[in-house]
């Protein structure tokens, strides 16, 4: 089993629909938790970090539930630009010092 | 403010050849380490590093080595290359103590080894 499972994708949406991502870790060690952005042959790009108490940046909302070991993120009224695979990514509190990520979900925006 | 600096950009190289990728960054991050992307996969880990002279073996290790010789610089060296090692690298470094900061990532490196 991997240690961070997300949604397989692709998602093709309407510009405007509301689109929620699920992702779930394995590793109850894990400390911080991530949502990054990676458009086609780019690197990963931080989107936000998530927080127990849930975060909002603009139109993005993460959510983390500690008990279901569950990370969601949510975007309202997508646009064309948010087309792009978006990764989940834990970061353990003990042992290795770097991130594990999820294989990421594909999201494509439609006009 | 460069960042993470990565070089070369593109590389191929014949089964058997060595090379070194550099990664450099000029934020003073404790952490660095290094991934590999391949299709469906997701970012692995190949070996990172908490601070200069400290480095340590990641998820997929072999046929790879490091080392940390300053802050700034983290190469990734490939030994004896191999077609399986065709792959996007890429390096990432954050602060020390800053666990909910993020790493910030290079640009990448796309390698084909034949």
């Amino acid at each position: 089993r991997k240690e961070v499972e997300q949604d397989p994708g692709p998602f093709n949406v309407p510009e405007g629909a509301t689109v929620a991502f699920n992702c779930t870790y394995s590793n109850s060690a894990s400390q911080s938790f991530f949502w990054y952005r990676q458009d086609c042959r780019k690197e990963p790009k931080l989107l936000m970090s998530v927080y127990s108490s849930g975060n909002e940046d603009g139109r993005f909302t993460a959510q983390l539930n500690r008990a279901s070991q569950y990370i969601s993120l949510l975007i309202r009224d997508s646009k064309l630009s948010d087309s792009a695979t978006y990764l989940c990514v834990v970061n353990k509190k003990t042992g290795r010092r770097a991130l594990t990520f999820g294989s990421g979900t594909r999201l494509q925006v439609q006009p | 403010n460069a960042g993470v600096t990565q070089t070369p950009k593109f590389q191929v190289l014949k089964t058997g050849q060595s090379m070194t990728l550099q990664c450099a960054q000029d934020m003073n991050h404790e952490y660095m380490s290094w991934y590999r992307q391949d299709p469906g996969m997701g970012l692995r880990l190949i070996h990172y590093s908490v601070g200069a002279g400290i480095t340590d073996q990641g998820e997929v290790p072999n046929g790879y080595n490091v080392s940390r010789s300053t802050t700034e610089d983290f190469p990734l060296r490939l030994l004896s290359a191999a077609p399986s090692q065709t792959s996007v690298y890429f390096c990432a470094s954050r602060p020390e103590g800053q666990a909910n900061y993020g790493y910030t990532f290079g640009s990448g490196t796309r390698l084909t080894v034949v």
